[in-house]
């Protein structure tokens, strides 16, 4: 199917485990972003990614890791979970820098870490 | 990236418009106007963008004042799907490619 996917959609851990959250999307968007969203919270940005092999911080990127080897693939890692990394996590995309920054959103993957 | 300022909550009947405020008193020449909506659990979803002019589209229509410091988002004939928070974000369409999202406004459409 076309458009941009999240795997797992639901995710418990516990402390200190690494996890790996995936997106994935069909239309060869160069940029893709992970952002996260905390209860009462909007959005916020943790790393983004302008083309394959190119990827750079967010607001919040501490404890997190991203690789883009493949443009259509963008992967989040957390090397060692904490609480504080319960979240919902959003992968969105978009297709280029210029005109207008309309964003595709996935629908989330929501990670416990206990 | 300049800032916005929304009211936290509205209230709109059904099958009425509704129209969401935005104030983004320090928005510099070259930042759109972007207008998002999140609803419950789900993904944002892009509604529309203006830089000057209003713009209208199947969903909404964006009006921007003369002086370009608010704007309003106008839902002509509400649903009860429409009931979400709406994100009001003022960014560049250039190489500043990150949006910054706020708190939003959560709409509440009451039957």
């Amino acid at each position: 199917d076309a458009g941009i996917t999240q795997s797992p959609r639901y995710k418990i851990t516990e402390t200190g485990r690494q996890v790996t959250l995936m997106c994935h999307q069909t239309w060869s968007h160069s940029y893709m972003f992970w952002y996260r969203q905390d209860l009462g919270h909007g959005l916020r940005l943790i790393y983004y990614s302008a083309a394959a092999d190119i990827t750079d911080k967010g607001e919040v990127p501490d404890g997190y890791v991203v690789s883009r080897s493949k443009t259509e693939n963008f992967p989040l890692t957390l090397e060692s979970a904490t609480r504080s990394q319960t979240s919902v996590y959003f992968c969105a995309s978009r297709a280029g820098p210029v005109g207008h920054n309309e964003q595709f959103f996935g629908p989330g993957t929501r990670l416990t870490v206990l | 990236d300049a800032k916005t300022t929304q009211p936290p909550s509205m209230d709109c009947a059904e099958g009425r418009a509704a129209n969401l405020p935005c104030n983004h008193s320090t928005i510099s020449g070259n930042e759109y106007v972007y207008w998002y909506r999140q609803i419950h659990s789900q993904g944002p979803q892009y509604i529309i963008h203006g830089l000057k002019n209003n713009e209208t589209n199947e969903m909404a229509s964006l009006i921007i004042t003369e002086d370009r410091k608010s704007s309003t988002l106008i839902l002509p004939h509400a649903t009860l799907r429409d009931t979400a928070v709406y994100y009001c974000i003022v960014g560049s369409g250039g190489s500043n490619y990150k949006l910054t999202f706020g708190k939003g406004t959560l709409l509440t459409v009451n039957p």
